[in-house]
């Protein structure tokens, strides 16, 4: 297994347009997490779900963000509109059972200018 | 609510020096800690876990419920130890997983 694959590594757009981040996790995971890396905050998670189900969605920062998760391969994190502020690294990670190791993508570098 | 807390965002330590990465939590119940590690240009990995209490790399972690501690210590730095350092808490029988803000670690030779 090529372990979590997201994309893009990295984006770049203009304030107001829409943003999409991919993730494909581990292939059995039943756990998928989305979280955010800023140097103020550290890694906040924004949503997990279980066996695609979003099961906590309260650190989703606004109503911009959103998150689905349509089958056990795949999942998307859109911004929409995006603004400078959403600027951060993007991870996803999957875990295979409650309270074992999470398994991190490179993350998604995102500048919204 | 479950929170991380990492009072450092930098330590800076020579090589050979103690190290000790804080980490304290806030949580009523049973709590699971991880310290997760980030070397330059690689993936956020696991690192160690206190429910294995083992050494990893020469690093231990010592769970305290009732400082409700989970420092990182190793005795001797080196310098391929400089990477940013992920505590974390996942509450027992439950799935959410929550970091704290990191504290990136530099070992100067």
């Amino acid at each position: 297994d090529a372990g979590v694959i997201q994309s893009p590594r990295h984006e770049v757009t203009e304030m107001g347009q829409e943003v999409t981040l991919r993730c494909k996790p581990i292939s059995g995971h039943d756990y998928l997490f989305w979280y955010r890396q800023t140097m103020m905050r550290g890694l906040e998670l924004l949503i997990y779900f279980n066996n695609n189900v979003p099961i906590d969605d309260s650190g989703m920062p606004e109503d911009r963000f959103s998150a689905k998760m349509p089958n056990a391969s795949f999942s998307t994190l859109k911004i929409q509109p995006s603004e400078p502020r959403d600027s951060a690294v993007y991870f996803c990670a999957s875990i295979g059972a409650r309270n074992t190791e999470a398994f991190f993508g490179q993350g998604t570098r995102l500048t919204v200018v | 609510a479950q929170r991380v807390t990492q009072p450092e965002k930098l330590l800076s330590v020579f090589k050979g020096a103690p190290v000790e990465l804080k980490c304290n939590y806030s949580y009523s119940g049973s709590p699971e800690l991880f310290w997760y590690v980030q070397y330059s240009r690689q993936r956020l990995q696991l690192l160690l876990r206190h429910i294995s209490r083992e050494s990893i790399k020469g690093f231990t972690a010592d769970l305290n419920k009732g400082e409700t501690s989970f420092h990182l210590k190793k005795p001797f730095a080196q310098e391929e130890d400089s990477a940013m350092y992920y505590c974390a808490l996942s509450r027992v029988g439950t799935d959410k997983l929550i970091f704290g803000t990191g504290t990136r670690l530099q070992v100067f030779p």
